[in-house]
């Protein structure tokens, strides 16, 4: 059983467009909601996360907005870029405990 | 942040043979840290958890005896994966996590090739 749902599958925008990335969870002990980026060939790296205490959180041109009772939260990158191209995960977990991760989103951003 | 090294970055290896991939935390005591696969174009899926100084918790479907995984200090863990066959190429990564926290730190990934 899949414990995080993200889509979509894939994405492409025009620079400087705002793509969005959604994901669903279950399992509502998960108190850890992380985003990672993935370049081909690389590891994961964590770009911002949050806790389901806000509904919030902005770092540089990434936002988080987290939805408790809908048990959502996505993405948002706002003035995408070329370098922004990637595939990105959202995870969830609960304290100490093992990542669930989503299926990825693959964006290309467009010059 | 924090920094998570691996090594080789890429492994060659002959059906039948063993490799080991090595996973450090490099500026920080890890007290967990998980082996993760990835297939191209896939999500990555957990194998194993191993807390230092105890045996790893595998995942349904991972063969234990197949890999192997020590974590014999608080900055090490190292896979072995015994008698690799081409089917077990792949891009193998690990993380870590400190005392403190939620955060997993990744490393860079091991691409696996068994001819």
């Amino acid at each position: 059983q899949q414990q995080v749902k993200q889509s979509p599958q894939s994405l492409i925008v025009q620079k400087g467009g705002i793509p969005i990335i959604n994901c669903a969870y279950e399992n509502t002990a998960f108190d850890y909601f992380p985003w990672y980026q993935q370049f081909p060939g690389k590891g994961p790296a964590l770009l911002i996360a949050i806790r389901p205490d806000v509904s919030e959180k902005k770092e540089g041109r990434f936002t988080i907005s987290f939805n408790k009772s809908a048990k959502q939260f996505s993405l948002h990158i706002m003035d995408s870029q070329p370098g922004d191209s990637a595939t990105y995960f959202c995870a969830a977990s609960y304290t100490g405990n093992q990542f669930y991760f989503g299926t990825g989103t693959s964006l290309t951003v467009i010059p | 942040g924090a920094v998570v090294s691996q090594h080789p970055s890429w492994v060659i290896c002959k059906s039948g043979t063993s490799v080991k991939i090595e996973c450090r935390s490099l500026d920080f005591q890890a007290t967990t840290m998980f082996w993760y696969r990835q297939f191209p174009k896939q999500s990555l899926m957990l194998m194993a958890t191993s807390n230092e100084g105890s045996k790893a918790t595998y995942e349904q479907g991972v063969e234990k005896d197949k890999f192997l995984i020590n974590h014999a200090s608080l900055t090490l863990s190292t896979l072995t994966v015994t008698s690799a066959h081409p089917e077990d190429s792949s891009f193998y990564i690990c993380s870590a996590s400190s005392v403190a926290g939620d955060e997993q730190f990744f490393g860079p990934g091991t691409r696996l090739t068994v001819l």
